[in-house]
């Protein structure tokens, strides 16, 4: 089993609204990630979670607050975006992060708009 | 600063042909490398990885190919299926490091 999931599937919310995306994994991984995509391009890394730690900070606007509970769930807290945040946000998961030869696997992505 | 490039935005190719896909990276200290696949609105799918170790992985109809001296990896499907139309995604990391994404390239495999 290699599936992450991730809630909403769609958000659509206004520049003052305060909403949380939500990610979980129960393939034992002990890193998770979090990613923005735009359309045709790449996705670009955010946030990095080792051992429910946070190891990585992409120098993300603080308008974006990650928070992982515990070892499977991963949020991402968002507060006071703007228009140009709207974007797929992408969920991911390896065994840990940085080893060797490791796979990232990705959840479906919620797709957010920001009006 | 791009460490992995996918030079080839769009490709089009005939059902039962072979889909060549291109990646070259600039880094010589990535180890591994992956191939995603992703459906419009969805996330990215792992499809296939090697180590750098290796020169070719195969999987099925899906076959990657590492020419490290030349920095360059390819991804062969054949044959090719409409359902293999998507964006392909290559992908380094160099161990203790994040993943370096391409930009993508948009295979239309016609029926």
């Amino acid at each position: 089993d290699t599936e992450v999931t991730q809630t909403p599937k769609h958000l659509v919310m206004g520049m003052t609204n305060k909403k949380s995306l939500k990610c979980e994994q129960h393939m034992g991984h002990r890193a998770m990630y979090w990613y923005k995509q735009k359309a045709k391009k790449p996705p670009e890394l955010m946030f990095v979670y080792s051992y429910e730690k946070l190891s990585i900070n992409e120098s993300v606007p603080s308008r974006f607050s990650p928070e992982c509970p515990n070892s499977s769930l991963l949020n991402l807290h968002l507060h006071a975006l703007q228009p140009e945040d709207s974007a797929l946000y992408l969920c991911a998961s390896s065994q840990v992060s940085g080893g060797s030869q490791e796979t990232q696997y990705f959840g479906p992505g919620t797709r957010l708009l920001v009006l | 600063d791009q460490q992995v490039k996918q030079n080839s935005p769009s490709l089009s190719v005939q059902e039962g042909r072979i889909s060549i896909l291109n990646c070259d990276y600039t880094n010589s200290m990535f180890d591994y490398f992956l191939w995603y696949k992703k459906y419009p609105a969805e996330g990215p799918t792992f499809l296939i990885s090697i180590s750098s170790i290796k020169d070719k992985n195969e999987d099925g109809r899906f076959t990657v190919f590492l020419n490290k001296s030349a920095k360059h990896l390819s991804l062969h499907i054949v044959p090719s299926q409409p359902g293999d139309s998507a964006v392909y995604f290559c992908a380094a990391s160099e161990t203790g490091n994040q993943f370096y994404f391409g930009t993508g390239t948009s295979l239309t495999v016609i029926p």
